[in-house]
């Protein structure tokens, strides 16, 4: 059974400093690994979605990373802006169509 | 498109009522899934809809749990009898496939259901 994990569970940063999301999974067997946004009393927002052919994609200020071999993906974010504060979820695809969520990573960018 | 829309956005019930949940997906989305988040389990997949047939619900809970999908434009989570432990947010989800018969694309979340049960 694939088990997500998100390191750390909350941070925070002076705004305009880079940071980096860390999530780790179990089961290297996945469709895709994607990020969301979630922002409080909200439903999530797609990021970013990475193919398992892939090895990162970019938007923007963000950028995401895979290494399935290690179970891996990390979520870039420069210059950070009190904007960017919510909480930030990655999931893995292991079946086409059946994500496992992390436990996500609240993040808070102070002005 | 207004996105995926749910109703009601907050409910609040005694103990032993049921509820029913209710999501419109975007139009043209093969797929629909409904999800449950709460602090101790995170957010959790409880089933899922591949046009309006149910493929996969192994995270239903228990037989309280029921989900329909009568048709292409609507679905409906109930729980009969409710208990205090699922209250949660319900989110309601959909996509569509990259490929046909293939892993979906980006799923569009609804703004969710706080479900609260005295």
């Amino acid at each position: 059974k694939q088990e997500v994990t998100q390191i750390p569970a909350a941070l925070s940063v002076p705004e305009g400093e880079n940071l980096v999301l860390n999530c780790s999974f179990t089961d290297s067997a996945i469709y895709n690994l994607q990020w969301f946004r979630q922002d409080p009393g909200k439903g999530l927002t797609s990021l970013l979605l990475i193919q398992s052919s892939q090895r990162e994609q970019t938007s923007g200020r963000l950028n995401a990373s895979l290494d399935k071999s290690s179970g891996r993906s990390t979520l870039y974010i420069a210059a950070s802006q009190p904007g960017d504060s919510a909480t930030y979820l990655c999931a893995a695809d292991n079946a086409g169509n059946m994500l496992t969520f992390g436990g996500g990573t609240r993040l808070m960018v102070k002005p | 498109d207004a996105g995926v829309i749910q109703s009601p956005r907050h409910e609040v019930t005694e103990m032993g009522q049921e509820v029913t949940l209710r999501c419109k997906p975007i139009s043209g989305h093969d797929y629909l899934f409904w999800y449950r988040q709460t602090m101790m389990r995170g957010l959790e997949l409880l089933i899922y809809f591949n046009n309006n047939v149910p493929i996969d619900d192994s995270g239903m809970p228990e037989d309280r749990f029921s989900a329909k999908m009568p048709n292409a434009s609507f679905s409906t989570l109930k729980i009969q009898p409710s208990e205090p432990r699922d209250s949660a947010v319900y989110f309601c989800a959909s996509s569509q496939p990259v490929l046909a018969g293939g892993p979906t694309d980006t799923q569009y979340f609804g703004p969710g259901t706080r479900l609260t049960v005295l």
